[in-house]
This record gives structure tokens, C-alpha cells and sequence, in this order.
């Protein structure tokens, strides 16, 4: 199985940051990764699939960029409905696995 | 507007079974792919399986290969998921989702989930 690992697992940060989270596949994935937000007790939304296409519906201060083995999410300016926890998913391969998560934690 | 629903869950002894259903909405329903993908209780994602638009293929995660059954009627916007020699670690939130392509890729629409606890 490819191994989705993602940094840091908790980020802090304020209302305006920038933030950037990372994923790493343990072999090249090409650009099949997705982005999903995911808020306590409710179900992860999908953000960017294709490493870098926005989902319709999502804001435009989100944005992926990477292929291959390394994969970033850029929140351009943190907002205080963007504190929550992300995930990355592969699907070069039908083992389709998931990054464990990064949690945006309020500074 | 897509809407997927899934229910079915509860509390299982070690060993048993139990079904999960996921009535879907707003969509060409054979046209697409479903899956299911758990939430472990304060863990992360964990992809389960998938069955695509026709049904005829099917896929599993090590974890739950032999034991899982996905499968779907067209014919009702069914999926279902059949869980037997249920484990302790199975314990978790369910969630059936759509995916983007007859296939099965990403998954773009989620239901609200539904907890499976296996305890005695």
C-alpha cells in the first residue's frame, strides 16, 4: 500500500496566517491526490482533487500544488471557519489511503 | 441536489454481523462509484471499500478483505456494506460516499455517518 504521511500533525495558528501543510506519498502518485476538511463530529468536504483543482463551492484562499511524492495545501489567509482538520488521500492506487491528519488549531 | 444517506449501525458483540445501508440521491446513481470509509473514535480516515457504478467490481482494504462485502442495487440508489466476524477494532463511524467516476477515485459527496461499536 502507498503510504500517505502528512506535517506537521498539529499546526497553531491566527486568524490572517498563511499556513501550509505537507503530504508525502511513499512513491510517485503523479497528481491523483485529494484535500478534505474535516470539523468534529461531522463529515469530511472536499476541497481539491487533482492535487491543484479547487472544488467547486470551496473558497479561492485554498490551494494544492505538488505531484509525485510531495504535496502541499495553502491557506492564503487563515479564517476563523478554516480551524479544523485536513487530510490528504492518494488514488494513484485502488488501495486508496489517507494522510492521518493535521489539525489548525487557534494560537 | 446529491444527498447520501447511511444507516444501519449499532452495537455488536465480537463476531457478529451487521449491514449497512446507504440510499443515495440528486445523481445518475449507476453512473458513479460508492464507498465507505471509517473513523476509528479521535482517529484519522480509513478508506474501506469501494464498488463500482456496475457493481461488478469491488475492492477492500487489507483489514477488512474476507470479512467486508460491499455491493449495490442500482435499481433502489442502494449501497450496502455486509460486516460479519465483526472485531473490536472495527469499532468506529462509517461514512458512505460517492465518488467522482464509474470507477471510484476522490469522493465528493459524504453521507452523515453511522457508528458501529463492537463490544461485549
Amino acid at each position: 500500500d502507498i503510504q500517505m504521511t502528512q506535517s506537521p500533525s498539529t499546526l497553531s495558528a491566527s486568524v490572517g496566517d498563511r499556513v501550509t501543510i505537507t503530504c508525502r506519498a511513499s512513491r510517485g502518485i503523479n497528481s491523483w491526490l485529494a484535500w478534505y476538511q474535516q470539523k468534529p463530529g461531522k463529515a469530511p468536504r472536499l476541497l481539491i482533487y487533482k492535487a491543484s483543482t479547487l472544488e467547486s463551492g470551496v473558497p479561492s484562499r485554498f490551494s494544492g500544488s505538488g505531484s509525485g511524492t510531495e504535496f502541499t495545501l495553502t491557506i492564503i489567509s487563515l479564517q476563523p471557519d478554516d480551524f479544523a482538520t485536513y487530510y490528504c488521500q492518494q488514488y494513484d492506487s485502488y488501495s486508496r489511503t489517507f494522510g492521518q491528519g493535521t489539525k489548525v488549531e487557534l494560537k | 441536489d446529491v444527498q447520501v444517506l447511511d444507516s444501519g449501525g449499532g452495537l455488536v458483540q465480537p463476531g457478529g454481523s451487521l449491514r449497512l445501508s446507504c440510499a443515495a440521491s440528486g445523481f445518475t446513481f449507476r453512473s458513479y462509484a460508492m464507498s465507505w470509509v471509517r473513523q476509528a473514535p479521535g482517529k484519522g480516515l480509513e478508506w474501506v471499500s469501494t464498488v463500482s457504478g456496475s457493481g461488478t467490481t469491488t475492492y477492500y482494504a487489507d483489514s477488512v478483505k474476507g470479512r467486508f462485502t460491499i455491493s449495490r442495487d442500482n435499481s433502489k440508489n442502494t449501497v450496502y456494506l455486509q460486516m460479519n466476524s465483526l472485531r473490536p477494532d472495527d469499532t468506529a463511524v462509517y461514512y458512505c460516499a460517492k465518488s467522482d467516476t464509474l470507477g471510484g477515485n476522490y469522493f465528493d459527496y459524504w453521507g452523515q455517518g453511522t457508528l458501529v461499536t463492537v463490544s461485549s
